[in-house]
């Protein structure tokens, strides 16, 4: 089992579309999590961290679950500037070394 | 954040010749990463960039594959050494600010 599972996609979306993609992690101890997106031939930029009671920023909501050790991100009324790759990241529960999802490609059309 | 800059961009290398990348930042930072990305895939860990000390290597990567520098708190540098046609890859060097990371923007290697 893969330590941070994505769906690959991709999501083909019309703009204005609501989103979600979702992440689950296999490591427990895991206590840091995070979203990145990441542009083609780019690196990847941090989008959000994610935190216990949830988090918003503008139109991106992420949301934790601890007990199901799991992961989403939402976004709202897409724009073509969203589409890229979005990679899920935890923590290995023991030090600062981030685990990477193998990202969600969304395609966000006219 | 803080600004991270590699050189160089992008590099065609023949088989056999080695490689190095720097990573430079533009604040002093504790915690420095190497990555490597290959083609179509996500993240990878290579190894912690330590100031003062040895690089700590993630499983499947070794020192003398992939020696490392770190001079100082704002410096670093990845050599590929002996490289082969699978080598070629995005590498990646970040920089850790409490939990969260921010990566440099990579050196495309390309291994004829």
């Amino acid at each position: 089992r893969k330590e941070v599972e994505q769906d690959p996609g991709p999501f083909n979306v019309p703009e204005g579309a609501t989103v979600a993609f979702n992440c689950t992690y296999s490591n427990s101890a895991s206590q840091s999590f995070f979203w990145y997106r990441q542009d083609c031939r780019k690196e990847p930029k941090l989008l959000m961290s994610v935190y216990s009671s949830g988090n918003e920023d503008g139109r991106f909501t992420a949301q934790l679950n601890r007990a199901s050790q799991y992961i989403s991100l939402l976004i709202r009324d897409s724009k073509l500037s969203d589409s890229a790759t979005y990679l899920c990241v935890v923590n290995d529960g023991s030090s600062y070394k981030l685990i990477f999802g193998s990202g969600t490609r969304l395609l966000v059309r006219p | 954040s803080a600004v991270i800059s590699q050189k160089p961009s992008r590099d065609i290398c023949q088989r056999g010749t080695s490689l190095t990348i720097q990573c430079q930042v533009d604040s002093q930072v504790t915690m420095m990463f190497w990555y490597r990305q290959q083609p179509g895939q996500s993240l990878t860990l290579i190894a912690t960039a330590n100031q003062g000390s040895e690089a700590t290597y993630e499983s499947g990567f070794v020192i003398d594959k992939f020696p490392i520098s770190r001079p100082n708190l704002t410096f670093s540098t990845l050599t590929v050494s002996n490289m082969s046609p699978e080598d070629s890859s995005i590498y990646l060097c970040s920089v850790g600010q409490h939990y969260e990371q921010y990566f440099g923007p990579g050196t495309r290697l390309t291994v004829t």
